[in-house]
C-alpha cells in the first residue's frame, strides 16, 4: 500500500520568496510521484512527475521537485513566488493499478 | 481540444433523492476514476474503471454507484444511502493500466459541487 504525508496544511510566503512544500511518501513498490495544483472550484492540474531517471524534476510555472529515496521525500520548490501561485497543492503517489493516493493538500498564500 | 467534461458544475440534492453526476472524456483513455474532495482531507477514491463494462470499488464506495457502458463516459450516482454527500466531486482519466502506462498522470475535470437542500 502507498500513502502520502504533506507537512503543513497552510504555507504563507512573500512575493519573490522561496516556496517550499514538503511531501513524504510510503510505498511498497518503486513509486511514481506527482505534484498537482488546484485553483478554487477547479480540477487538478499536473505540475510535474517523477517516474525513473533524474531525481530533480522540473515542471510548469517554474516549479521543481527532488526525489530522495533515502528520505522518502518529494519536496516541491519554486525560487521566487508569484501572486498567481496562490492555490492548493497536492502530492500523490501511484502504486499498483495506477491508483493515486493523495496527501491532504497544502494551501499556499502569497503576500504582496 | 481533448479533455474531461463534468456536468453540472453545481448540483443540489433533496432528502431521499438519487442524483447522477456526468463525466465524459475524449482523450481515448481506458481508465477513469471518481474522487470525493472534502476540505483538509485531500482526494479520496470512490470508484474506478480500467475498461468498459468493468469497475472496482475505491476506498469510500458506500452510498455510490457507477456504470461504464462506453469508453468515453463514467457517470456517478450518489444514492440516498450516502448520508453526507456534500462535497466536491472530481472525475479523472488516464491512458490505462497496461505495461508502460503506470507512469502516466491522471487528467482531471473541473468538478461538480454537490450540496444538500
Amino acid at each position: 500500500a502507498q500513502s502520502v504525508t504533506q507537512l503543513g496544511s497552510h504555507v504563507s510566503v512573500s512575493e519573490g520568496a522561496l516556496v517550499l512544500l514538503r511531501c513524504n511518501y510510503s510505498s511498497s513498490v518503486p513509486p511514481y510521484l506527482f505534484w498537482y495544483v488546484q485553483y478554487p472550484n477547479q480540477g487538478l492540474q499536473l505540475l510535474l512527475k517523477y517516474t525513473t531517471g533524474a531525481t530533480l524534476v522540473k515542471g510548469i510555472n517554474g516549479f521543481e521537485a527532488e526525489f530522495k529515496k533515502s528520505e522518502t521525500s518529494f519536496h516541491l520548490t519554486k525560487p521566487s513566488a508569484h501572486m498567481s501561485d496562490a492555490a492548493e497543492y497536492f502530492c500523490a503517489v501511484s502504486g499498483l493499478g495506477n491508483k493515486l493516493s493523495f496527501g491532504a493538500g497544502t494551501t499556499v498564500t502569497v503576500r504582496a | 481540444d481533448g479533455g474531461i467534461t463534468q456536468s453540472p458544475k453545481y448540483l443540489f440534492r433533496k432528502e431521499g433523492q438519487n442524483v447522477t453526476l456526468s463525466c465524459e472524456q475524449n482523450l481515448n483513455h481506458d481508465a477513469m476514476y471518481w474522487y470525493r474532495q472534502d476540505p483538509g482531507q485531500g482526494l479520496r477514491l470512490i470508484y474506478y474503471s480500467q475498461i468498459v463494462n468493468d469497475f472496482q470499488k475505491g476506498d469510500i464506495a458506500e452510498g455510490y454507484s457507477v456504470s461504464r457502458e462506453k469508453k468515453e463516459s463514467f457517470p456517478l450516482t450518489v444514492t440516498s444511502a450516502q448520508k453526507n454527500p456534500t462535497a466536491f466531486y472530481l472525475c479523472a482519466s488516464s491512458p490505462g493500466q497496461g505495461a508502460g502506462t503506470l507512469n502516466q498522470p491522471q487528467h482531471f475535470g473541473d468538478g461538480t459541487r454537490l450540496s444538500i437542500l
